[in-house]
């Protein structure tokens, strides 16, 4: 079974700022992609960012970027230059490959966000 | 771009009620995924199907069921429903075929359904 853990339940950041967001694992298979969604408070789930157990390269799409340590299992994400827009509750999430195609997600608790001008 | 599409956006029903959520996936992405997502909560996984075939099943209550239709879209019917299945109800999609070294593909949500069983 797939843990993952976030260990930050709040965080502030002044506009313009970078911060990173804590994401651990925990999963015995070799196989496995971490994700970033973002959920602002009008509930949708948005993408932001994937990382497969194999990548060499932290992934990177505009101002995210993940910092994968894989030795530690840690999947970090990191915002630069926060807007106030960032403000909202992080989750990270993992799945290994399932033979039936079906990768269901393991969400962690999530850290919220908050963004000061 | 398109995205995963879910009907209702919101429904509100009474205890002991049923209810029907639509998800119509990303065209080409013939995996779709549930999952439910309780107040203050990180969502939970549901049940998912590839190909019209249920492929995992997560903690979905034996109350609720699901299918894949021809089309690739998905219902989640919910019978006697109780106070506690009072959430947001997500469907994601994601295609086959797109996966890299680590067997995974993306997986993106649709805006999701909030039920409120009064």
């Amino acid at each position: 079974a797939q843990k993952i853990t976030q260990t930050q339940p709040g965080m502030f950041v002044q506009e313009k700022e970078a911060v990173t967001l804590d994401c651990t694992y925990d999963t015995s298979d070799q196989s496995y992609g971490l994700f970033w969604y973002k959920q602002p408070s009008s509930g949708e789930m948005i993408f932001l960012i994937y990382q497969g157990s194999y990548d060499e390269q932290n992934a990177t799409e505009g101002r995210y970027s993940l910092n994968f340590q894989k030795a530690r299992k840690s999947a970090n994400l990191v915002i630069s230059a926060s807007q106030l827009g960032d403000s909202a509750m992080y989750f990270c999430a993992m799945t290994v490959p399932n033979n039936n195609a079906g990768n269901m997600l393991t969400f962690g608790g999530g850290t919220r966000l908050m963004v000061k001008p | 771009a398109a995205g995963v599409i879910q009907s209702p956006r919101h429904l509100i029903k009474e205890k002991r009620e049923t209810a029907t959520l639509k998800c119509y996936p990303i065209p080409r992405h013939d995996t779709v995924y549930w999952y439910q997502q309780g107040p203050g909560q990180d969502p939970q996984f549901l049940i998912s199907f590839y190909e019209k075939m249920q492929s995992d099943k997560g903690s979905i209550p034996d109350r609720f069921s699901a299918q894949q239709f021809s089309d690739y879209h998905s219902e989640l019917n919910m019978s006697s429903l109780e106070l506690g299945d009072s959430a947001l109800y997500f469907c994601a999609s994601s295609p086959t075929g797109t996966a890299g070294l680590a067997g995974v593909s993306e997986q993106f949500f649709g805006p999701g359904t909030r039920l409120t069983v009064l």
